[in-house]
């Protein structure tokens, strides 16, 4: 069955630095993938998707992930964070009509 | 457009009494989800809804919970006797339908449920 895993609970960056936040898949067929924001006492925020084409995919606030097929990774990146990324992030995979999220990994950016 | 609203933003309530959370999605989408999201079981699926049907409702906890979608701009989840294991954040989200554009959903801002 399409599963998505965030094998880490919490990420600290420091300001400036680059950031990942991982994400692997489990799907048969092609994998549609996806990743969400939230920021706190708000829903969740869509930042981007692949569905088929480049494996890099660019998305809002300057985020990108990029699609491993050999390695069934979808992780999202961004070369500079900042303390206002500071947030919870969820990766998903699409099964059947609806969208299966990750746990979520908690991004902190520090100062 | 005003997005997705929910209401009430916070319900707190007794044990036993019945709790009926609002929703109303973007204009002109065509479905709609209901979440749950709590500290130790992240978010989950309970419901959602294409053209005002039920598509699936195999993430509804259990015969206490029940969702309605009257018409294209108004959805209510009820859950009647409520308990305190209900108490979390509630989410509705909704999007448009076809390939590539279904999962891109516009969530609302919850609705926190306690209940005592």
């Amino acid at each position: 069955a399409q599963s998505v895993a965030q094998p880490e609970d919490q990420v600290n960056v420091a300001e400036g630095n680059p950031l990942t936040v991982k994400c692997t898949y489990s799907v048969s067929g092609n994998p549609y993938l996806f990743w969400y924001v939230q920021y706190p006492n708000r829903g969740l925020q869509f930042l981007l998707k692949y569905i088929t084409g480049d494996n890099l995919v660019k998305g809002s606030y300057g985020f990108e992930a990029e699609f491993n097929k050999s390695q069934t990774s979808f992780h999202l990146k961004k070369p500079s964070a900042l303390v206002s990324d500071s947030a919870l992030y969820f990766c998903a995979v699409r099964r059947d009509d609806k969208i299966i999220f990750g746990k979520g990994t908690r991004l902190h950016i520090l100062p | 457009d005003a997005g997705v609203i929910q209401s009430p933003r916070h319900e707190v309530t007794e044990m036993g009494q019945e709790v009926t959370l609002r929703c109303k999605p973007i204009s002109g989408h065509d479905y709609l989800f209901w979440y749950r999201q709590t500290m130790m079981r992240g978010l989950e699926l309970l419901i959602y809804f294409n053209n005002n049907v039920p598509i699936d409702d195999s993430g509804m906890p259990e015969d206490r919970f029940s969702a309605k979608m009257p018409n294209a701009s108004f959805s209510t989840l009820k859950i009647q006797p409520s308990e305190p294991r209900d108490s979390a954040v509630y989410f509705c989200a909704s999007s448009l339908g076809g390939t590539g554009r279904r999962e891109t959903q516009y969530f609302g801002p919850g609705t926190r449920l306690l209940v005592l």
